[in-house]
């Protein structure tokens, strides 16, 4: 059973234009939520993260969304650029914000220049 | 500052045989995961290590093990190699053990093991 779930495997936005990349998990026990971001043959890059006890974070064009009682969020990227284009994962915690990661199958995004 | 380090890169063995991936984390850093990640399963929590213990744990059978040394480099072996084990293995460190809230897992480049 999944319990972080990317249902869209692929995103395709205009340069400029914002992305919104969705996440929904079935866990209520997890308390941290992170965002990675993978480039082929390269392991994930940290992006940004935020506590169950907050509902938004922001880090200069990223900001994430955190809906506790829909457990869904999502990550915004505006504005949008070529060198985003990359495959991004939602990953969940229940011991933090480094205690064994579940992943979703994460999502492509494609920035059109 | 050095990244996440993960030798070799690449790896092809044969069923029934055993293997063993390295990691060396960032300097400063103590603690170590392991992740498999396969087109079918994504990416999937092995284990973790600290100060040369075994902290946590995923649901992976008992061929997959790992160990820490004192200078907090990390080896994982799986043992009698089964074709569903071909995946890309990924270490990740971070400075603090796990359940702290604002560390970071940075991740290496993975070692893709491929079985035939």
């Amino acid at each position: 059973d999944q319990q972080v779930k990317q249902n869209s495997p692929s995103l395709s936005v205009q340069e400029g234009r914002i992305s919104i990349l969705n996440c929904d998990y079935t866990n209520s026990m997890f308390d941290y939520f992170l965002w990675y971001k993978k480039y082929p043959a390269e392991g994930p890059t940290f992006l940004i993260s935020i506590s169950s006890i907050k509902d938004k974070n922001e880090d200069g064009r990223f900001t994430v969304f955190l809906n506790k009682s829909a457990k869904h969020l999502s990550l915004h990227i505006v504005p949008s650029q070529p060198g985003d284009s990359a495959v991004y994962f939602c990953a969940a915690s229940e011991g933090g914000s480094n205690y064994k990661l579940t992943f979703g199958k994460g999502t492509l995004l494609t920035v059109n220049p | 500052k050095a990244g996440v380090t993960q030798t070799p890169r690449y790896l092809i063995k044969t069923r029934g045989q055993q293997v063993t991936l390295s990691c060396s984390p960032i300097s400063g850093h103590r603690s170590v995961s392991w992740y498999q990640q396969t087109p079918g399963q994504g990416l999937q929590f092995l284990f973790e290590y600290f100060s040369e213990t075994q902290r946590n744990k995923g649901n992976f059978p008992g061929r997959f093990s790992g160990r820490q040394f004192s200078n907090s480099r990390s080896e994982m072996n799986v043992s009698t190699l089964e074709l569903g084990d071909s995946a890309l293995y990924l270490c990740a460190s971070s400075l603090s053990p796990s359940g702290t809230s604002t560390d970071t897992q940075y991740f290496g480049p993975g070692t893709r093991l491929t079985v035939l």
